[in-house]
């Protein structure tokens, strides 16, 4: 059964700061690994899709990391803001039901706040 | 482009009533999945639909039901409601099947 960890459950960092969020998961069987943010009673919003035959993907300030084979996805967010406060949620995509690619598994998220 | 739509987005039932949810997705999108959030079991997966058909299921009673329009357009039913069954449910919709989700804002669910 695929579990999704993420470590730490909350930081907070002064602004200007560059940080890494870490997530680990136990079954390396992936297609794809999924960064979401999410703000104090919202949805879910989408940062950044890493396939599994890809290492990394980068969009402005925020670059994500995949190793499948040590079942670990890094997220690095360069020169922190205040407006990055939020919950970062890893979810992976297993193969387990089938392939479909609707059943993400999430970690419990890492709360960040970024302090003015 | 219009997001991925939920309505309603509050909503307060009493123990034993039943709720429906509803989701637009991205206009396109053809697979539409629901989610439960709870503070205490995070993000949990309670089924998928494409074209019409459920494709895939989550650890949920039966209880739990759903479908999916023509259209896309997708709704998911609650019956006997239970006080453990407040939550954010939340719909996620994607172009293909190994593409990117993309969730809407979510119902709250809050059970009495």
């Amino acid at each position: 059964k695929q579990e999704v960890t993420q470590i730490p459950a909350a930081l907070s960092v002064p602004e200007g700061e560059n940080l890494v969020l870490n997530c680990s998961f136990t079954d390396s069987a992936i297609y794809n690994l999924q960064w979401f943010r999410q703000d104090p009673g919202k949805g879910l919003t989408s940062l950044l899709l890493i396939q599994s035959s890809q290492r990394e993907q980068t969009s402005g300030r925020l670059n994500a990391s995949l190793d499948k084979s040590s079942g670990r996805s890094t997220l690095y967010i360069a020169a922190s803001q205040p407006g990055d406060s939020a919950t970062y949620l890893c979810a992976v995509s297993s193969d387990y039901y089938g392939g479909s690619q609707g059943n993400l598994i999430f970690g419990k998220g890492t709360k960040l706040s970024v302090k003015p | 482009k219009a997001g991925v739509t939920q309505t309603p987005r509050y909503l307060i039932k009493t123990r034993g009533q039943q709720v429906t949810l509803s989701c637009s997705p991205i206009s396109g999108h053809r697979s539409v999945s629901w989610y439960q959030q709870t503070p205490g079991q995070g993000l949990q997966f309670l089924f998928e639909y494409f074209s019409e058909t459920q494709r895939n299921k989550g650890n949920f009673p039966g209880r739990f039901s759903g479908r999916q329009f023509s259209n896309s357009r997708s709704e998911m039913n609650v019956s006997t409601l239970e006080l453990g069954d407040s939550a954010l449910y939340l719909c996620a919709s994607s172009f293909t099947s190994t593409g990117e989700l993309f969730f809407g804002e979510g119902s709250r669910l809050t059970v009495l």
